[in-house]
């Protein structure tokens, strides 16, 4: 039971460059998260789904896009990087609402 | 404005020597606040759910309490490996499924 994975764990991006995070669980939660966190900002929730298929915008979208297709996969894109992207990025899922969050190990992220 | 308040930022203290972290927060409604625990390098680990007033939670030298304004998060004798970041999180009434974070309190125990 692997619960909440992300990959790559690490990447160094030039400006403009496009990737795909990948966040996957094996918990059959209907609720996944991504989230940046910056030093002093704390955990800023990108998007977020709600089920297979539904995806709905968080506090800081722009500059992202994702998507559920299959229940237990998150993917997060950056179409074209920015240095204001150079992040941590970390995925969670949650089982119901009220409930605590599950977050994965993480992605450091690196535009230059 | 939904908002949660971590203080302090950053706290210094000796192994044994008991202290307190605060969580306060201003929401429409809470529907629970939650605590969390992050070391270097890895993602938030669950540690506790509050979801009204004067409930409490412990765990280990670890307790949590809410009130309707803030929460504290208690630590009792520590050790060096109680050193990580404490989160707080909240989750409001507004219908949402988002979860709203404070910026944390980097905690150092030193033996």
């Amino acid at each position: 039971n692997a619960g909440v994975t992300q990959t790559p764990k690490f990447r160094v991006l030039k400006t403009g460059q496009s990737m795909t995070l990948l966040c996957a669980q094996d918990m059959n939660h209907e609720y996944m998260y991504w989230y940046r966190q910056d030093p002093g900002m704390g955990l800023r929730l990108i998007h977020y789904s709600v089920g297979e298929g539904t995806t709905a915008k968080g506090e800081v979208p722009d500059g992202y896009n994702v998507s559920r297709l299959k229940k237990q996969n998150f993917l997060l894109g950056l179409e074209s990087a920015a240095p204001s992207q150079t992040s941590v990025y970390f995925c969670a899922t949650l089982v119901g609402w009220g409930n605590e969050q599950f977050f994965g190990p993480g992605t450091r992220l690196t535009v230059l | 404005e939904d908002q949660v308040t971590q203080s302090p930022e950053a706290l210094r203290l000796q192994e044994g020597e008991s202290s307190s972290l605060n969580c306060s927060y201003t929401v429409s409604g809470l529907r629970g606040l939650f605590w969390y625990r992050q070391d270097p390098g890895k993602g938030p680990e669950f540690l506790f759910t509050l979801y009204s007033a004067g409930e409490e939670k412990e765990k280990e030298r670890l307790k949590a309490t809410l009130t309707k304004k803030e929460s504290f998060l208690h630590i009792t004798a520590p050790k060096p490996e109680d050193s990580a970041t404490y989160l707080c999180a909240v989750q409001t009434t507004s219908g949402t499924y988002k979860y709203i974070f404070g910026t944390g309190t980097r905690l150092k125990v030193l033996a």
